[in-house]
């Protein structure tokens, strides 16, 4: 079946740093590619997603890159600040209500 | 104005009872989903609802009983309740969009522990 690997599970960064955090999928089919951030005793709130008629999506300090060939896409977040300090999660779903999840990544912002 | 929303918050009960989880949308969405996050944060499917009709049902055990009376409602109904259902469980809804489906809305979570 369909499979999502994220990777790091733990990504600690500098205050002001980029952090990235990759993801790759194991069915062609998948189209749609959203990224959730769960802050702590929170659910996952949509932060950015992009579909696979686009390589590149951009929100602020946000982007998201997509490599359909490769199957992998990445979150990308720049000026990193303390309240980006969550968990983060990928998916891969082919607009059909199901999607396939990542582990998930805790990103740690250093002051 | 909360979107999605689930009650209780927070659930402790003995090994062995029979428990409810209640949750509630108002973005007009027509699907609804039911997910388990356990002690390592990973996020699992267990149910989802559309229009009131089952349409995902993941390899769960059958002592959890989703309900949804109506598009806005979906419950999980939990029987004979074990040390592992402790976990925390998320209710979402998604619409429907161009053709797909779109973003999934979650709700804040009820922590389950089991004694």
């Amino acid at each position: 079946g369909e499979n999502v690997e994220q990777h790091p599970s733990t990504l600690s960064v500098q205050e002001g740093d980029s952090a990235v955090i990759k993801c790759t999928y194991s069915d062609s089919a998948s189209n749609y590619f959203p990224w959730y951030k769960q802050e702590l005793g929170k659910g996952p709130q949509l932060i950015i997603d992009i579909r696979s008629n686009v390589g590149e999506k951009k929100d602020q300090r946000i982007a998201v890159t997509l490599n359909k060939t490769a199957k992998h896409f990445s979150l990308h977040i720049t000026e990193t600040q303390p309240e980006d300090s969550a968990v983060y999660f990928c998916a891969a779903g082919w607009g059909n209500y199901q999607l396939i999840w990542g582990a998930g990544t805790k990103l740690i912002i250093k002051p | 104005d909360t979107a999605v929303s689930q009650t209780p918050k927070y659930l402790v009960t003995q090994m062995g009872n029979d428990k409810s989880i209640k949750c509630e949308q108002n973005l007009g969405h027509d699907t609804m989903y039911w997910y388990k996050q356990d002690s390592k944060k990973f996020l699992k499917i267990m149910f989802s609802y559309n229009n009131k009709e089952l349409i995902i049902n993941e390899t769960v055990p059958n002592r959890f009983s989703p309900k949804s009376p109506d598009k806005a409602h979906l419950n999980l109904h939990i029987n004979s309740l074990e040390l592992g259902d402790s976990a925390v469980y998320f209710c979402a809804s998604s619409g429907w969009r161009e053709g797909h489906s779109d973003t999934q809305y979650f709700g804040p979570g009820t922590r389950l522990t089991v004694l």
